[in-house]
């Protein structure tokens, strides 16, 4: 089965505000994450990385949450523009794995002018 | 460097026909991935090449699906006796070491 999925398939918001997406993980051993965004026809983009012996890690605009805790990841965006309107990926690399990625099914983030 | 590209961007073949993708990784990347995705779903991984050797390979990695990377910098993507199945989009990726795969716009195979 998958070891990464995702608590939401869609989420809806309105421009300005803040968007939460999150990602639950099954594989303890993982040691590395990545949110990525994925616009219509287009490959996924890296947004942001964290590894798991960070809790927080902060970029533009964007925010990872991880809790080993409870295996989940979170991606926080500011400020939320209609340019961020795709889907969101977490994906991981099991700590010795080659570096395949493991991806999840996506959220659809849509953003309300 | 504009980032990792790919060729064609679009593909349509009758079943049965054989295909090849193209792909051009960052330059001072040494690793290379290929993935599929289907409609709705995140990549699922196929293979993964160091410089020119062929590290590891998906179980989704048929008989018919091929891959190389013969002097460590492009890679192609051959799929023999397409099937149905198979349509979907093909992403590359490359990375300078094990971490921070940067994509190429993909690949999109339609199999008739």
């Amino acid at each position: 089965g998958e070891s990464v999925g995702l608590h939401l398939p869609t989420l809806s918001v309105q421009e300005g505000d803040n968007s939460i997406i999150n990602c639950a993980y099954s594989n303890s051993a993982s040691d590395y994450f990545i949110w990525y965004k994925q616009e219509s026809g287009k490959g996924p983009q890296f947004i942001i990385d964290i590894r798991s012996n960070m809790d927080k890690r902060q970029g533009q605009r964007v925010t990872v949450l991880l809790n080993k805790t409870v295996k989940h990841l979170s991606l926080q965006i500011a400020a939320t523009q209609p340019g961020d309107s795709a889907v969101y990926f977490c994906a991981e690399i099991g700590r010795g794995s080659q570096g395949n990625l493991i991806f999840g099914k996506g959220t659809k983030l849509s953003v309300k002018p | 460097d504009t980032g990792v590209s790919q060729d064609p961007r679009h593909k349509i073949t009758k079943r049965g026909q054989n295909v090849t993708f193209r792909c051009d990784p960052i330059s001072e990347h040494n690793r290379l991935y290929w993935y599929r995705q289907t409609l709705g779903q995140g990549p699922e991984f196929l293979t993964y090449f160091q410089n020119e050797a062929q590290l590891e390979k998906s179980r989704l990695l048929s008989d018919r699906f091929s891959a190389e990377r013969p002097k460590g910098s492009f890679s192609t993507l051959e799929i023999q006796r397409t099937e149905q199945g198979d349509s979907a989009m093909y992403l590359c990726a490359s990375s300078l070491g094990a971490h921070e795969q940067y994509f190429g716009p993909g690949t999109r195979l339609t199999v008739t």
